[in-house]
């Protein structure tokens, strides 16, 4: 079955405790991205990866990393968490950049204390 | 600044009605829009609209994109509680193939029987 996968689906953590949010695709796409959802505001892109070891900042990278090491992961890096990254989290792939429909993973319930 | 703007952003109705939701955007380099449908946690794909006047149908759904006047409307017609959910605006930017995905902050709808 295609599909995205997140793990994990929800998440309470400490400020300042390093965590992973890890994204894996089955479906040889070459685009991914990472959202994050927060009410009134929408999804706003984090980070995105055009293909292996390509990747580039979305409208609100501060506090995050990401890493494209192959192609079909792509984890989210909270090196040291604060509570205003408190929020739903979804990574998504596409086959290609545009003319493409994005799927996304279920979403990651992160709160950070 | 590059934005979309959903409205309403909360609409209830009767089943069987039909509503129409509205998305306009300023981006500097219009690539595409999409809809998309968040029932409980993951945005799953609707439309894909890159051209003006064309309108995109699946099922009781359809969609159709103004350049010139830069917004697109989401048509619902007799509506179920299945569709109760928050629909999503998304355009994709850029000039490059390094373009950007900017979500407006969607519209939730409430279908009652």
């Amino acid at each position: 079955e295609a599909q995205v996968t997140q793990n994990p689906r929800y998440l309470i953590t400490v400020t300042g405790k390093k965590l992973t949010v890890t994204c894996s695709q089955n479906m040889n796409h070459e685009y991914m991205s990472w959202y994050r959802q927060d009410p009134g505001l929408g999804l706003r892109q984090i980070y995105y990866s055009m293909n292996v070891e390509v990747t580039d900042k979305g409208d609100v990278p501060e506090g995050y990393k990401v890493s494209r090491k192959e192609k079909r992961n792509f984890p989210l890096i909270l090196e040291s968490p604060s509570p205003n990254q408190t929020s739903l989290y979804f990574c998504a792939s596409s086959f290609r950049r545009t003319d493409s429909e994005a799927f996304f993973g279920q979403g990651t319930r992160l709160t950070v204390v | 600044e590059d934005k979309v703007v959903q409205s309403p952003l909360s609409l209830v109705v009767h089943e069987g009605d039909t509503v129409t939701l509205n998305c306009s955007y300023e981006v500097t380099n219009f690539r595409s829009l999409l809809w998309y449908k968040q029932e409980k946690k993951a945005p799953t794909f609707l439309f894909m609209l890159t051209s003006s006047g064309i309108e995109k149908k699946s099922g009781r759904l359809s969609s159709i994109l103004d350049k010139k006047e830069l917004f697109s409307i989401l048509n619902i017609t007799a509506t179920q509680t299945g569709d109760s959910a928050i629909y999503l605006c998304a355009v994709e930017e850029g000039k490059t193939s390094y373009d950007k995905v900017i979500f407006g902050p969607g519209t939730s709808l409430s279908v009652i029987p």
